[in-house]
């Protein structure tokens, strides 16, 4: 079945320091891919998509590129801030025959940015 | 817009009982996804819901059941508790749009502890 494997946290950056986040997928198809955030106490927010390869979905800095050759997805940002300290999730969904689409999540990545 | 609003946020229940959770989605989103969140096992995908018919299953014993209304709101419901239940559980709506992958937003959460 689908999977979703993203790297193990905690991961703490000093202010301005880069990004990056790591997450490949195993699909049976060409799943869209996205990255959503999770603030402490709040439910899921969509940060950016991208829906076919090569495509590059980017939102609030940070950027990632649907790599179909490697199964990646990657989450960058150049320059964090202490705002970005939550916790990040990749995800990918696959249409079954029905049109129903459900979220495949990888474990998550908290993410803590100290000034 | 309002966002998606799940009732009650926090619940306490007894193992053995049961329980009934609700989710208004976002106005004129048609589809209703369910989600259990816990440290050990992540996010997992238990149903989806569209025009009152559920569309697609998650990996979950049948004491988890849900359904939703004519006017697109969503109830989830869980018999005879176990403590494993215990976990946030997530409503997410999207606007279906035919075969494209619409995102799904979020509600911040029912937190569910069973004892």
């Amino acid at each position: 079945g689908d999977s979703v494997t993203q790297m193990e946290g905690p991961v703490t950056l000093s202010e301005e320091a880069f990004l990056t986040i790591n997450c490949t997928y195993t699909a049976t198809g060409y799943p869209s891919l996205f990255w959503y955030v999770q603030y402490p106490g709040e439910g899921l927010q969509l940060l950016l998509k991208a829906t076919k390869a090569d495509d590059k979905g980017s939102n609030k800095g940070f950027e990632a590129t649907y790599r179909k050759e490697t199964t990646s997805f990657h989450l960058e940002k150049g320059s964090v801030q202490v705002s970005d300290s939550a916790v990040y999730f990749c995800a990918l969904s696959e249409g079954s025959g029905a049109g129903s689409y459900q979220l495949t999540f990888g474990k998550g990545t908290k993410l803590s940015v100290i000034p | 817009k309002a966002g998606v609003t799940q009732t009650p946020r926090y619940l306490i229940k007894t193992r053995g009982q049961q329980v009934t959770l609700s989710c208004s989605p976002i106005s004129g989103h048609r589809s209703v996804s369910w989600y259990q969140q816990t440290p050990g096992q992540g996010l997992q995908f238990l149903f989806e819901y569209f025009s009152e018919t559920q569309r697609n299953k998650g990996n979950f014993p049948g004491r988890f059941s849900g359904r939703q209304f004519s006017n697109s709101r969503s109830e989830m419901n869980v018999s005879t508790l176990e403590l494993g239940d215990s976990a946030l559980y997530l409503c997410a709506s999207s606007q279906y749009k035919g075969q494209g992958a619409s995102p799904l937003h979020f509600g911040n959460g029912t937190r569910l502890t069973v004892t």
